[in-house]
């Protein structure tokens, strides 16, 4: 079965410092990642995404990630944080249902920025 | 263009009580996807809905059922509540049921008591 996991459930980071954000995934094929954040109360607003091609993806809000096939992994990256990226992240997976798809999502990790 | 929108933002209901809860889809998608999110998890795949038929279904009992309308929009319906069934219930649109990329809504938050 597909599954996600993310390593880090905080993370705190200094404004203007770089980050990275962990995960891991497992499945059969080729897989479909994403990257979504979650302000508190909040839905989800989906960062970038890759499909397939250049293992480079760029997002919104200057954010970027690697897919590695050879570590399952699919990494976030920022080079300089914001006060405002405070958030939740969420990384997942898209999978098959019997008729469609749906996505699989780690358990998430929380970004603390401090001034 | 208008997003996916939900309601209501918050309810509170009791224990063994039914609650519906609605979702209108982005403008122009066609597919909507329910999602379950407990406090400190991540969100949990309930079902997705497509031509107002059930389309897929994660691991959640029979008393988690749903319907899509004509215009695409949906209803999360939850029978008899649990303690546990206190979340906060996402709704993701998207263009075509393979369509793996979904835009969510704001959500609704349950509270059991």
């Amino acid at each position: 079965a597909q599954s996600v996991t993310q390593p880090d459930i905080h993370i705190t980071v200094s404004e203007g410092a770089s980050l990275e954000l962990r995960c891991n995934y497992s499945y059969g094929a080729t897989p479909y990642l994403f990257w979504y954040v979650q302000s508190p109360g909040q839905g989800l607003q989906l960062l970038l995404k890759y499909f397939s091609g250049d293992t480079l993806v760029q997002g919104i809000k200057g954010f970027e990630a690697e897919f590695k096939r050879s570590q399952s992994s699919f990494n976030l990256r920022k080079p300089s944080v914001h006060w405002s990226d405070a958030a939740e992240y969420f990384c997942a997976v898209g999978a098959p249902t019997e008729y469609g798809n749906k996505l699989v999502f780690g358990a998430g990790t929380i970004l603390r920025v401090k001034s | 263009e208008t997003g996916v929108t939900q309601s209501p933002t918050h309810l509170i209901k009791t224990r063994g009580q039914q609650v519906t809860l609605r979702c209108s889809s982005q403008s122009g998608h066609n597919t909507v996807s329910w999602y379950q999110q407990a406090l400190g998890q991540g969100p949990q795949f309930i079902f997705q809905y497509y031509r107002e038929e059930e389309n897929g279904r994660g691991n959640f009992p029979p008393r988690f059922s749903g319907l899509q309308f004509p215009n695409y929009s949906s209803e999360l319906n939850v029978n008899a509540l649990e303690l546990d069934d206190s979340a906060l219930y996402l709704c993701a649109s998207s263009f075509i049921a393979g369509g793996l990329e979904q835009f969510f809504g704001p959500g609704t938050r349950l509270t059991v008591l």
